[in-house]
């Protein structure tokens, strides 16, 4: 089973709606971070958190880590063409290890 | 300034070939990772190089798998009498640390 799991896998939303993608951890997340994928672009980072209720944004993406930091959220405002994608979240695992979710993967219809 | 680079950018090859994939990481960063991403699932972390050492080397899923660093820079990744299983996107990330991590746009492999 995957240490970390994201929610949903899929998600096709109508450009300008509002999305949340969760990621959910069975262990206490001491640093999580987000990324989107591309095909042919390798990943992009987009941000890291790491105190519980932790909340950060990057034009209109807005990421927020729980007080318990077990979960976080991903939420993107009035979506665009250009926020399509996979979007993994990443947590550190120590020793200079990062693992991953599953990925969610994101379509934007016009 | 160039990002990180792999090569080839896709590898078809038939069952039991070994293959080399190479990443070109930006230049300075000491830390070099390799990642497996198979279809539908997450990335898989395999290893870690800090300098040309690889401290970790926890990930590499048998002893088909090797990797290596020279002048901390350029890594290959070697696998031996591959299998149907391996095949997956190979992608590389370099940094200062783990806080960032700048990842390359992967190498596809596919064994017939």
């Amino acid at each position: 089973s995957q240490e970390l799991e994201q929610s949903p896998q899929s998600l096709i939303v109508q450009e300008g709606k509002n999305l949340t993608i969760n990621c959910t951890s069975s262990k206490t997340l001491y640093g999580l971070y987000w990324y989107k994928q591309k095909y042919g672009e390798g990943l992009i980072f987009l941000m890291m958190l790491q105190k519980g209720g932790e909340e950060k944004s990057h034009e209109k993406i807005t990421a927020k880590l729980d007080e318990k930091k077990q979960q976080s959220s991903l939420h993107i405002t009035a979506s665009q063409p250009s926020h399509a994608g996979i979007y993994l979240c990443g947590a550190d695992r120590g020793a200079q290890k990062l693992v991953f979710g599953q990925g969610t993967r994101l379509t934007i219809n016009p | 300034g160039a990002g990180v680079s792999q090569s080839p950018s896709n590898k078809v090859t038939e069952k039991g070939k070994d293959v080399e994939l190479r990443c070109d990481p930006i230049s300075g960063h000491t830390a070099l990772y390799w990642y497996r991403q198979r279809l539908g699932q997450g990335l898989e972390f395999l290893i870690y190089f800090q300098g040309n050492s690889a401290p970790d080397k926890s990930g590499l899923p048998s002893d088909r798998f090797s990797a290596e660093r020279t002048g901390e820079s350029v890594s290959t990744l070697t696998i031996q009498r591959t299998q149907q299983e391996d095949s997956a996107v190979y992608l590389c990330a370099s940094g200062w640390g783990q806080e960032t991590q700048y990842f390359g746009p992967g190498t596809r492999l596919l064994v017939l």
